[in-house]
């Protein structure tokens, strides 16, 4: 089972930010978070990963809190291509292990 | 550098025909996983393979379902007597070799099966 919690659907204004919230409560301290995103019928994309300092990247930012219970992931200023399914995900950085997908939360940027 | 690759895109198979997907790592990976996702469904882990050897196949069907990835050539995962329960988008990721890096995985554009 997925170990995060993410709000099954979004709506965004073009150009506007969008923060996508995520809950890992029970992140154990050698786990990272990403973030992966799957736009329609395409295969999933790597957006970013974190462990507990907020990182930036050419597609968004994220922001993971003190405790590391929770993070957002932020597309700065959304396009209609941000459209799709972001998945929160908690794994070990170093593990080969399988990604474990939840349901993610679904992102329509609306125009 | 060619991202993650598979082929076919689409594959339309008659029930009782066998289905061959082939997946192509990123230049320099040796580690392959493959992934299901049934319509309006999520993804699901079927397995993961480093050359020659089958690591994790925790999510395979017992039976029908076979995958590989020989010391040349892509990976392939083999369904065998395809039942229209199989139709389904596949996806293929690859992540680089250890050496204490980030091991994000790349996933393909998949390939996308329908049985008639």
């Amino acid at each position: 089972d997925a170990k995060t919690t993410q709000p099954p659907s979004m709506d965004c204004a073009e150009g506007r930010a969008a923060n996508l919230p995520c809950n890992h409560s029970t992140i154990s301290g050698n786990e990272y978070v990403y973030w992966y995103r799957q736009i329609h019928s395409q295969g999933p994309q790597y957006i970013i990963h974190g462990l507990k300092n907020n990182e930036t990247n050419e597609m968004a930012s994220l922001i993971i809190t003190e405790d590391r219970k929770s993070s957002t992931l932020i597309l700065p200023h959304a396009t209609l291509r941000d459209t799709a399914v972001y998945y929160c995900i908690v794994r070990v950085v170093t593990s080969y292990d399988k990604v474990i997908f939840g349901p993610g939360t679904s992102l329509s940027v609306i125009p | 550098n060619a991202g993650v690759m598979q082929n076919p895109r689409h594959l339309v198979r008659r029930r009782g025909q066998e289905a061959r997907l082939r997946c192509s790592p990123m230049k320099g990976h040796s580690h392959v996983y493959w992934y299901r996702q049934l319509p309006e469904e999520g993804l699901k882990f079927m397995v993961y393979l480093q050359k020659e050897n089958i690591i994790d196949e925790s999510g395979m069907p017992k039976e029908r379902f076979s995958a590989e990835f020989p010391k040349e050539g892509p990976s392939i995962l083999r369904i065998q007597q395809v039942v229209r329960g199989d139709s389904a988008a596949y996806f293929c990721a690859s992540s680089p070799p250890s050496g204490g890096g980030y091991n994000e995985q790349f996933f393909g554009p998949g390939t996308r099966l329908t049985v008639l």
